[in-house]
């Protein structure tokens, strides 16, 4: 199984929609992140969490929000879909004496019509 | 605010081919810069991270460079192979985002190594 899951891998959703994002770890973690990754564009933080009760917005937050659940559990949300957010959008871990990414999912490839 | 960039953002080489990947940013002050893997439908993997205070780091065929004066970073293949096409980016973490440690990414470049 992999280390770091995403839930879905894809998804199609309709403007004005609710979506979540779910993410889950099984490297015993403290920290998670979400992150956009668009076409021609690195990829950019959205939210990261040190622990359960620390939640970071990061560069790009505006339209987002996050639930920390648990700590192997890191969802990410869009409470009103817009087609600006079709992107490829990553989780990822690292441990307490990592204060950068180390481990990443597959993805989850939202398209909002 | 740091900016990171990656050209060329597509490159093919034959098989065998010795090759160097550029990232290029554009303030110096940074605690380490970072090379990841990422292949069609897959995370990123790390491959590479070179300290401040590092010129350079190696794992088996791939060798990272930095020069934090110039603001550039090279990543050396040696004797590529089919299976080292994937995109390569590149990520700097800089000093001043204090706490918040962001990594700035490249956009990227997409390598393929033909038969």
């Amino acid at each position: 199984d992999a280390d770091v899951t995403q839930t879905p891998r894809n998804r199609i959703t309709k403007t004005g929609k609710r979506i979540m994002l779910e993410c889950s770890q099984t490297k015993g973690h403290d920290r998670m992140y979400w992150y956009r990754q668009d076409p021609g564009l690195g990829l950019r933080l959205i939210y990261y969490s040190f622990d359960v009760k620390d939640i970071n917005k990061g560069e790009i937050s505006d339209g987002y929000s996050v639930s920390r659940q648990a700590q192997a559990k890191f969802s990410l949300s869009l409470e009103s879909a817009i087609p600006n957010q079709t992107a490829l959008y990553f989780c990822a871990t690292s441990d307490i004496s990592g204060a950068q990414p180390q481990h990443f999912g597959d993805g989850t490839r939202l398209s909002i019509l | 605010k740091q900016e990171v960039t990656q050209i060329p953002a597509a490159l093919s080489v034959p098989e065998g081919e010795n090759l160097v990947l550029n990232c290029s940013f554009t303030d110096s002050a940074i605690y380490n810069l970072q090379w990841f893997r990422q292949d069609p439908g897959k995370g990123l993997t790390s491959l590479l991270l070179i300290q401040s205070s590092q010129r350079e780091q190696t794992s088996g065929r791939l060798n990272a460079s930095l020069d934090k004066s110039s603001g550039r970073s090279t990543l050396y293949i040696a004797a590529s192979q089919p299976g080292d096409s994937a995109t390569y980016l590149c990520a700097v973490r800089p000093i001043s985002s204090g706490s918040a440690r962001q990594l700035t990414f490249g956009s990227g470049t997409q390598l393929t190594v033909l038969p």
